[in-house]
């Protein structure tokens, strides 16, 4: 079945330091692929999507790019700030049904140090 | 525009006890999810509704779990009797339709002693 696997955590960065966090994925179909993060004590939250091959999705300095032939959604932010400390989930849609039905990975915990 | 609300926020049973959460979409929203997230792992779906029809519930454990949405609007899971293994935060999400962003209530963590 489809599945998504990400880098094992936890991520410790300094301030303003490089962030990628690895997600990779096995899909039937076209899935579409996303970014979660979760803040402490805060529900999910969508923080950007692509919906096909070499589509890149952005938001807040974030980036992932949807590299097919790698099966790839590697997560990247050129300078973190220690306001974006939370948990991370990758995670692809049900593409072969197109009920909406996410698979997730088992997140990635980032802590940013000042 | 209000969000995803869930109650309890927490809740503290024993084995072999029930349990029902609760769970209100948005407004509007026709797609209802229920995710079990334990504790180290991402959230797992259990059940989808439209509107009030069951979509998928083909992970969710049949001989403890149910789950309704009566009036395709608000939401009910139980867990009945409850296991040690049921412990975990309890996420509800919803969508405007089928195959459209989800977004996340805070979720109802259950730990079950």
């Amino acid at each position: 079945g489809d599945s998504v696997t990400q880098m094992e955590g936890p991520v410790t960065l300094s301030e303003e330091a490089f962030l990628t966090i690895n997600c990779t994925y096995t899909a039937t179909g076209y899935p579409s692929l996303f970014w979660y993060v979760q803040y402490p004590g805060e529900g999910l939250q969508l923080l950007l999507k692509a919906t096909k091959a070499d589509d890149k999705g952005s938001n807040k300095g974030f980036e992932a790019t949807y590299r097919k032939e790698t099966t790839s959604f590697h997560l990247e932010k050129g300078s973190v700030q220690v306001s974006d400390s939370a948990v991370y989930f990758c995670a692809l849609s049900d593409g072969s049904g197109n009920t909406g039905k996410l698979i997730f990975g088992q997140g990635t915990t980032l802590q940013v140090k000042p | 525009e209000a969000g995803v609300a869930q109650s309890p926020r927490y809740k503290i049973i024993e084995k072999r006890q029930s349990v029902a959460f609760w769970c209100n979409p948005i407004s509007g929203h026709a797609t209802l999810y229920w995710y079990q997230q334990i504790l180290g792992q991402g959230p797992k779906l259990l059940i989808q509704f439209q509107n009030n029809g069951v979509v998928d519930d083909s992970q969710l454990p049949k001989d403890r779990f149910s789950a309704e949405r009566l009036k395709g609007v608000d939401s009910t899971l139980k867990i009945q009797p409850a296991k040690l293994e049921d412990s975990a935060v309890y996420l509800c999400a919803s969508s405007l339709d089928l195959g459209l962003e989800q977004f996340f209530g805070p979720g109802t963590r259950l730990t079950v002693l």
